[in-house]
């Protein structure tokens, strides 16, 4: 079946340190890819999505590229902030678009 | 509210009595999504609504797990004789889209209902 593996965490970082979250999938066709990202005492809020391959998204300054040669979608930013600090989860939907299948969650901690 | 409202927010109960959960869909919303994300782990999907029908059941852990969804719109997840693995926090999402656009698009969630069996 389809899964989602990305890396655990915590990963700490200093204020504008540059962030990477490494995400790989394994799926069957060609699913729409996306992150997810938990703010303290919040709800999950989708950032941002690709739903084909070599498609970009990006929001907040954050981006990720649909890699289907390596079946990836790392998260990145160029300057975190004390604001991102969340958990961040990668997540897949599967061909017929009824569920999306999420990766085990990477708490970012941004220390000023 | 705006959003997907849940109750309750918090529930502690003893090992074997039954629970309900609560969840509010936006309004309009036709997909709704029940996932459970366990301390430590990520979201593990329980059952998906079309409507009132739920074409995929198969995430729900046990027969004790039972979930329904009326006039297409108000969820509620059952747990029976509940016992202490089922510890957890219930996340109820839902979304515009549903399978009709090929992809779930943009999922709505709610904060959850925490789940304590003592």
């Amino acid at each position: 079946g389809d899964s989602v593996t990305q890396m655990e965490g915590p990963v700490t970082l200093s204020e504008e340190a540059f962030l990477t979250i490494n995400c790989t999938y394994t799926a069957t066709g060609y699913p729409s890819l996306f992150w997810y990202v938990q703010y303290p005492g919040e709800g999950l809020q989708l950032l941002l999505k690709a739903t084909k391959a070599d498609d970009k998204g990006s929001n907040k300054g954050f981006e990720a590229t649909y890699r289907k040669e390596t079946t990836s979608f790392h998260l990145e930013k160029g300057s975190v902030q004390v604001s991102d600090s969340a958990v961040y989860f990668c997540a897949l939907s599967d061909n017929a678009g009824n569920m999306l299948t999420f990766g085990g969650g990477t708490r970012l901690m941004v220390k000023p | 509210g705006a959003g997907v409202s849940q109750s309750p927010s918090n529930k502690v109960t003893e090992k074997g009595k039954d629970v309900e959960l609560r969840c509010d869909p936006i309004s309009g919303h036709t997909a709704l999504y029940w996932y459970r994300q366990s301390l430590g782990q990520g979201l593990e999907f329980l059952i998906y609504f079309q409507g009132n029908s739920a074409p995929d059941k198969s995430g729900l852990p046990s027969d004790r797990f039972s979930a329904e969804r009326t006039g297409g719109s108000v969820s509620t997840l059952t747990i029976q004789r509940t016992q202490q693995e089922d510890s957890a926090v219930y996340l109820c999402a839902s979304s515009l889209a549903g399978s009709r656009l090929g992809f779930p698009g943009e999922l709505f969630f709610g904060e959850g209902s925490r789940l304590t069996v003592l």
